[in-house]
């Protein structure tokens, strides 16, 4: 089964970089890494997903270990709407089997 | 464009009920999935669709039925309801045909089976 850890909960200051680290080893050579954040009572929303390389989006950037065994979200200055659950994905067989992710607190 | 809309919002069933809940989306997405999240969980997959006509199992898909018979709506129907599917459900869809990248979520449907 398609598995990632994470930590349960991390805590920032706002207006400050995140990076929120996620180990994927289970992961092969096809297998993207997607991230997605759920904001209190709504649903998930798509953040940014990768392959191989480093990738960018107006939201995040994506750094992703040269063995790809592990991964990093970056949120280049967060703020207190950043504050949600962010869950590391890699697909298996084109689903994604998600796991509990990590809750994100901003402090102001 | 309206994105995935799911209804009810909330609903509450007896053991043994059955209803059917509602996805729509009007992005023209091929792919559409729903989901069922319990309490501190991650999101758990229960079906999937790739086009119209075409729809395969998730990872939990025991007690629901789903049929694609449009592109717009994928609706969830439970069978004969167990307070274990006491839960969250969310409707996603993406414009990738085979794979389930950057979807679009509704905003759920919580539902209580007594």
């Amino acid at each position: 089964d398609a598995k990632t850890t994470q930590p349960n909960s991390m805590e920032s200051n706002e207006e400050e970089p995140v990076h929120l680290p996620c180990n994927h080893s289970t992961i092969s050579g096809t297998d993207y890494i997607h991230w997605y954040r759920q904001l209190p009572s709504q649903g998930p929303e798509y953040v940014i997903h990768g392959l191989t390389s480093n990738v960018n989006n107006r939201m995040a950037s994506l750094a992703i270990a040269e063995d790809r065994k592990s991964s990093t979200l970056i949120l280049h200055r967060a703020t207190l709407r950043d504050a949600a659950v962010y869950y590391c994905i890699h697909d298996s067989n084109y689903q994604l089997i998600w796991g509990a992710g990590t809750k994100l607190i901003i402090k102001p | 464009n309206a994105g995935v809309t799911q209804t009810p919002k909330f609903q509450v069933l007896k053991t043994g009920q059955s209803m059917t809940l509602q996805c729509a989306q009007d992005m023209n997405h091929e792919y559409m999935s729903w989901y069922r999240q319990d309490p501190g969980m991650g999101l758990r997959l229960i079906h999937y669709s790739v086009g119209a006509g075409i729809t395969d199992q998730g990872e939990v898909p025991n007690g629901y039925n789903v049929s694609r018979s449009t592109t717009e709506d994928f609706p969830l129907r439970l069978l004969s309801a167990a307070p274990s599917q006491t839960s969250v459900y969310f409707c996603a869809s993406s414009n990738t045909r085979l794979a389930a990248y950057e979807q679009y979520f509704g905003p759920g449907t919580r539902l209580t089976v007594t």
